[in-house]
């Protein structure tokens, strides 16, 4: 059965550093997102992409994210000077078609900031 | 209040049981309803889309209710296995866009 992947499982950063996370969607989706999940706390939407843009992003994707679709399979989550609270759970996900159809999630990549 | 509700829990059932969950939606012009399950530290897999006329998969029934926003799921002859927590996720509306919104879920304990 296809899945999404996700890279690395765990990536601990210091405070201010730039950081990749990186996502393998199901290879005929079309639709990409980024969801964060503090721990203990809701899964919480970031982004959505389609088409090489970006369509709908909520307030916590400020300037700070980015998202590009380097190739034809990776989708990837920048964080540019990460700080404290960015420690999360982070969970990419992928649809074949639009927002109103299911989302297929990655493991996740726990991230840990200093 | 907020976006969307669940009553976290702990649903503590016997195996065998018959247990259902409520998720409350506060915006009538919501789309698109899902459940999800989410195991402990791990990603949230999807259980099934959600519709007016409801729909089931084996065990599992969810419905809609426009009328009164909320979306429900039910789940029969529970299974430890079933042990979990429950999100729903409403697409609410946002500036033109829908936003994928989760509730912070609803824990379920199956025990022999």
């Amino acid at each position: 059965e296809p899945e999404v992947t996700q890279t690395p499982s765990h990536q601990v950063t210091q405070m201010g550093q730039e950081v990749i996370l990186r996502c393998v969607p199901i290879s005929n989706h079309l639709y990409f997102y980024w969801y964060r999940q503090i721990l203990g706390q809701k899964v919480e939407f970031l982004v959505s992409f389609y088409n090489n843009e970006i369509s709908e992003k909520s307030e916590i994707f400020d300037d700070q994210f980015s998202v590009e679709r380097p190739d034809g399979s990776n989708f990837t989550l920048k964080i540019r000077s990460t700080k404290l609270e960015d420690s999360a759970m982070y969970f990419c996900a992928s649809s074949g078609r639009d927002r109103s159809y299911e989302q297929y999630f990655g493991p996740g990549t726990r991230l840990t900031v200093t | 209040r907020k976006e969307v509700e669940q009553d976290p829990g702990p649903f503590n059932v016997p195996e065998g049981a018959t247990v259902a969950f409520n998720c409350t939606y506060s915006n009538s012009a919501s789309q698109s309803f899902f459940w999800y399950r989410q195991d402990c530290r791990k990603e949230p897999k999807l259980l099934m889309s959600v519709y007016s006329s409801g729909n089931e998969d084996g065990r599992f029934t969810a419905q809609l209710n426009r009328a009164s926003q909320y979306i429900s799921l039910l789940i029969r002859d529970s299974k430890l296995s079933d042990s979990a927590t429950y999100l729903c996720v409403v697409n609410i509306p946002l500036g033109g866009s829908y936003i994928p919104t989760f509730g912070r879920g609803t824990s379920l304990i199956v025990h022999p």
